[in-house]
């Protein structure tokens, strides 16, 4: 009874590198979210997917991409990694829409040097 | 943009005194969920209030949903070492896909 399964846990790149993290969910729900968590900033929405085959931006999505690959499945991708992006970041996903509780995977501690 | 403003940001408490954090939204809301967050862990949902003026309680927690849908309150009665964590509100709106989250308050009990 996996829920939501993210990779890797812990990171660390240099600046200008690339990365994807993954994200994968058991529960067969249809949305799907990427968000990120800093110190006294809450968690702030980067991408998010309603439902397969759509994705839309959330309130931080600059240097960020990311791919719904399928319904269980939805990676965010950094291309040219930059200090200002480390982070822990956290998926979550929730049956359909924003009435239904979010449930979170154990979050990627990524740090950029 | 929609905002959500969460006080205090910090509370350190005596074991068994009670606890109060507030949760502000700057657009009304269609609903608003509670999460609670330990220490290096991830959010986990507590609750979902959906009509205004609710109150809802799980055993020494109590939730309140503003009469104009608004705002939100989350009430620990008697605090033990367990409530230890951060408390976060979030806010959905009709017709969209997405949450707003305040920016947390944090609970420290002190034994």
């Amino acid at each position: 009874n996996a829920g939501v399964t993210q990779t890797p846990k812990f990171q660390v790149l240099k600046t200008g590198q690339s990365m994807t993290l993954q994200c994968a969910q058991d529960m067969n729900h249809n949305s799907m979210y990427w968000y990120r968590q800093d110190p006294g900033m809450g968690l702030r929405l980067i991408y998010y997917s309603a439902s397969e085959g759509t994705t839309d931006k959330g309130e931080v999505p600059n240097g960020y991409n990311v791919s719904r690959l399928n319904k269980r499945e939805f990676s965010l991708r950094l291309e040219s990694a930059a200090p200002s992006q480390t982070s822990v970041y956290f998926c979550a996903s929730t049956l359909s829409g924003s009435n239904q509780p979010q449930h979170f995977g154990d979050g990627t501690r990524l740090s950029i040097l | 943009g929609q905002q959500v403003m969460q006080i205090p940001q910090y509370q350190h408490v005596q074991e068994g005194e009670d606890f109060t954090t507030y949760c502000n939204s700057s657009t009304t809301l269609s609903n608003i969920q509670w999460y609670k967050q330990r220490p290096g862990g991830h959010p986990v949902f507590l609750i979902q209030l959906v009509k205004s003026g609710e109150v809802k309680k799980q055993k020494r927690l109590t939730f309140q949903f503003g009469e104009a849908k608004k705002n939100s309150s989350l009430h620990i009665t008697a605090t033990q070492t367990t409530d230890v964590g951060t408390y976060f509100c979030a806010g959905g709106t009709s017709g969209t896909y997405k949450y707003i989250f305040g920016t947390g308050t944090r609970l420290k009990v002190l034994a």
